[in-house]
């Protein structure tokens, strides 16, 4: 049964920091891996998609990457601005009993300071 | 391109009572799949369709169903309303299985 892990729980940074978010998964047969950022009480907003093929996938000042071997994704967000307060998800998706499912980890409250 | 759209986006009912929530996905999407996100279990999965048909569904009780139409549009269902099924409901949309997923704003469903 997948199960995904985030580590920090909560994060808070300093305006202009570059950072980190670990996102870890129990079974490496995925396809794909999503990151999202929520905002309090809204819907969640896609940021990167990472195919099971891939490593790593590229977005402005976002970069995710993904090592399927050792069941480890994490998402760079470089020169953090305050707008990137949220929320961030990720996303593991495969196969499991009765097709095809995504699950969610916990996520990463992330403060960014002015 | 329009994205994911769900009604009502607020919802207040009573023990009891039922609910029909309502999911339109982005245009061309084949594949709605609905979430329950609380704050104690976080993100998690209902069902999804595809070309009107269940494909896939997660462990919440029979009370909770769904359907979708040949326009791809979605509805969920909650009868018989518990105090536990206040939540955001959250709806996606994709194009297959594999692919990228976006999501509507939710619903929050409140049951007094």
């Amino acid at each position: 049964k997948q199960e995904v892990t985030q580590i920090p729980a909560a994060l808070s940074v300093p305006e202009g920091e570059n950072l980190v978010l670990n996102c870890s998964f129990t079974d490496s047969a995925i396809y794909n891996l999503q990151w999202f950022r929520q905002d309090p009480g809204k819907g969640l907003t896609s940021l990167l998609l990472i195919q099971s093929s891939q490593r790593e996938q590229t977005s402005g000042r976002l970069n995710a990457s993904l090592d399927k071997s050792s069941g480890r994704s994490t998402l760079y967000i470089a020169a953090s601005q305050p707008g990137d307060s949220a929320t961030y998800l990720c996303a593991a998706g495969g196969e499991s009993t009765g097709g095809f499912k995504t699950i969610f980890g916990a996520g990463t409250r992330l403060f960014v300071k002015a | 391109k329009a994205g994911v759209t769900q009604t009502p986006r607020y919802l207040i009912k009573t023990r009891g009572q039922q609910v029909t929530l309502s999911c339109s996905p982005i245009s061309g999407h084949r594949s709605v799949s609905w979430y329950q996100q609380t704050p104690g279990q976080g993100l998690q999965f209902l069902f999804e369709y595809f070309s009107e048909t269940q494909r896939n569904k997660g462990n919440f009780p029979g009370r909770f169903s769904g359907r979708q139409f040949s326009n791809s549009r979605s509805e969920m269902n909650v009868s018989t309303l518990e105090l536990g099924d206040s939540a955001l409901y959250l709806c996606a949309s994709r194009t297959g299985e594999y692919n990228e997923q976006f999501f509507g704003p939710g619903t929050r469903l409140t049951v007094l």
